[in-house]
Parts: structure tokens; C-alpha cells; sequence
């Protein structure tokens, strides 16, 4: 079966740097992509990811190793409006997004 | 980037009432929209996948009769939710993709059956 993993929750503090990991196993590949979602509101794009790598972004960066099945969202200079939801979803063979059950951050000052 | 607009933003509706949310994509033509549903601290699950002209596909354990979705142009889905009940209270969001690369969202529409 199709399968995406992130950690469920992370606590970071203000100005800090923190690193969330998602590891997939899904029906093909065509993409990676993360979204942040603040409570009750629609997921906003962050980063798309198809090739092996590292995609900066200004405080955001995005990895993805596709031998491993293994992509991480690299947050810096955190700021408190950063506190939401980041949800992890990867395009399969069919172009349809898997998505992840997302890891919410809280950020402490 | 692209903007999709879903209206309305939240209802409330009685139980056994009908309700329509309606998904539009504002600059570019979606043959394919995604209609998915939420619930609080849970993570987006895919209800249907609309496709202009034509029948939508629904995943599994998704009620076509319940959950009733037309695509009549290139820029306009619909889902109606019939017959609603309390456990049908959730964050219904859209979403389109204008090619098979990042998709946008709609604003989502919290629907509360009472």
C-alpha cells in the first residue's frame, strides 16, 4: 500500500532552526510537495521537490532523496507565526497526492 | 500563483437539508478538481475527484448518492452534500491543479449539521 510518515508533533523555540522528515513509500513518483495549514484554514503551498536535492526557498528549505523515500522541510529563523500544521504529500504514478497526516509545530518564545 | 475560490467559507444547515459548495478556479482551466474533507486535527482525506464532462471518481467508502458532485465547466465544481446529517460536520476544501504540478486550494467551507 501507499504510505507517507511524519512525526505527529515537534515543539521549537523562536529564532531557532527545526528539520520535519517524511518518509514515503507510494505507486510511483512525480513529485513531493509540502504544505503548511494554520487551524481551520486551507493548506498553502511551501516547496515541490521531483529531483534529488536540496530547493531553498528563504527561511524554507526543502530535501528530497528519492532512493531513500526520504524528504525534509528545513524551517529557520523561526517566528511565531510559523506555529501550524506541515503537511507532506507525494504525487504517485497516476498524478494523485498522497498525503501525509501532517506534524504540527509549536513554536515557544 | 493560481487562485481558486470556494464559497461558501462555513454553514450551518439542519439535519436532513441539502448543501452546495461550489469551486472555482479564478485564472486557469482545472478539467480535474479535488474535493477532500478534513475533520479536526486529522489530516486531508480525498472524497472525489471531479472531472469536467463527465462522472466524478470516488474513493472508497465515499457515498456518491450522499455526496453529489457535478463539473459542468472548466472552471466550476460543485459538491452538494444531501440529506446531511451530524456526522457529515466537517472542513470540506477543494483543490486544482493547473497542470500536474503544485495544486491550490480553496479557502475550505466548514460545513455544521445541527
Amino acid at each position: 500500500g501507499q504510505n507517507i510518515d511524519q512525526p505527529t508533533e515537534m515543539t521549537a523555540t523562536e529564532g531557532a532552526i527545526v528539520q520535519i522528515n517524511c518518509t514515503y513509500q507510494t505507486s510511483g513518483f512525480n513529485g513531493l510537495f509540502w504544505y503548511q495549514q494554520h487551524a481551520g484554514e486551507a493548506p498553502t503551498f511551501l516547496s515541490y521537490n521531483v529531483l534529488d536535492g536540496l530547493e531553498e526557498k528563504g527561511r524554507f528549505s526543502s530535501f528530497l532523496s528519492r532512493s531513500k523515500g526520504y524528504s525534509y522541510l528545513l524551517l529557520k529563523e523561526l517566528q511565531m507565526k510559523d506555529s501550524a500544521s506541515y503537511l507532506c504529500a507525494v504525487m504517485d504514478s497516476n498524478y494523485q497526492l498522497i498525503w501525509g497526516a501532517g506534524t504540527k509545530l509549536i513554536i515557544k518564545p | 500563483g493560481a487562485v481558486v475560490s470556494q464559497h461558501p467559507s462555513w454553514v450551518i444547515c439542519k439535519s436532513g437539508t441539502s448543501v452546495k459548495i461550489e469551486c472555482r478556479s479564478l485564472d486557469f482551466q482545472a478539467t480535474t478538481m479535488f474535493w477532500y474533507r478534513q475533520f479536526p486535527k486529522q489530516s486531508l482525506m480525498l472524497m472525489a475527484t471531479s472531472n469536467e464532462g463527465s462522472k466524478a471518481t470516488y474513493e472508497q467508502g465515499v457515498e456518491k448518492d450522499k455526496f453529489l458532485i457535478n463539473h459542468a465547466s472548466l472552471t466550476l465544481s460543485t459538491l452538494t452534500v444531501t440529506s446531511a446529517h451530524p456526522e457529515d460536520s466537517s472542513f470540506y476544501i477543494c483543490s486544482a491543479r493547473p497542470g500536474d504540478t503544485e495544486a491550490f486550494f480553496g479557502q475550505g467551507t466548514r460545513l455544521t449539521v445541527v
